[in-house]
């Protein structure tokens, strides 16, 4: 595997349901990032993980919850979602939190909740 | 803060038409400026990029040019193709990187 990758590609959930994202990046990275791609909002960062430590949870609803446990794997734990929650889910990497560095995203997660 | 706006969409143009998708930017400082494009059913992934004024940013036929002067950075093809339909996205160096609303290219044969 190269790259970023997310699984699963596609998880339809009812509101009541706990599930979990998964991304891997196997490109050496130290800063990982989630986002929400939405019609109404096209890009929106979620969380940021820099060598596994949060620096950046952008008023998230507590229904999201993080997990880094090495800079190579992130989660995105799901519980009680609401339907307004469905959207594409990506996942980012990169070397390091400094301002010039490149983005890598992987396919993203296409999250339905029922 | 810093921030970019970038043309609202769509855009529908047909094969080997010219296009322009526009970008400005407010910063303080000096920020390098990018565009990424989301080709459908994927995740965004690096076009090009410019990190300094006058800088010309170039990728698959793609080009756009840091302006200082008028905080632009312009995203421009002089002959689109069908394969090109995609999401444009512009962005700034930021801690963490600034993303644009993004622009919905739909390219007609």
């Amino acid at each position: 595997e190269t790259g970023v990758t997310q699984t699963p590609r596609h998880l339809v959930m009812g509101m009541t349901n706990k599930k979990s994202l998964k991304c891997e990046q196997h490109l050496g990275h130290n800063a990982m990032y989630w986002y929400k791609q939405s019609a109404k909002k096209p890009l929106e960062l979620m969380f940021v993980y820099n060598f596994k430590e949060q620096t950046e949870n952008n008023s998230v609803p507590s229904r999201f919850s993080p997990e880094c446990p090495n800079s190579s794997h992130l989660f995105l734990h799901l519980h009680t979602l609401q339907p307004e929650d469905s959207a594409l889910y990506l996942c980012a990497s990169s070397q390091s939190l400094a301002e010039d560095n490149e983005q890598f995203f992987g396919p993203g997660t296409r999250l339905t909740v029922l | 803060g810093n921030s970019v706006t970038q043309m609202e969409g769509p855009v529908t143009l047909s094969e080997e038409a010219f296009l322009t998708i526009n970008c400005t930017y407010t910063a303080t400082g000096y920020p390098s400026l990018f565009w990424y494009v989301q080709y459908p059913g994927e995740g965004l992934q690096l076009l090009l990029k410019a990190t300094k004024a006058d800088d010309k940013g170039s990728n698959k036929g793609f080009e756009a040019t840091y302006r200082k002067e008028t905080t632009s950075f312009h995203l421009e093809k002089g002959s689109v193709q069908v394969s090109d339909s995609a999401v444009y996205f512009c962005a700034l160096s930021d801690i963490p990187m600034r993303f644009g609303a993004g622009t919905r290219l739909t390219v007609k044969p």
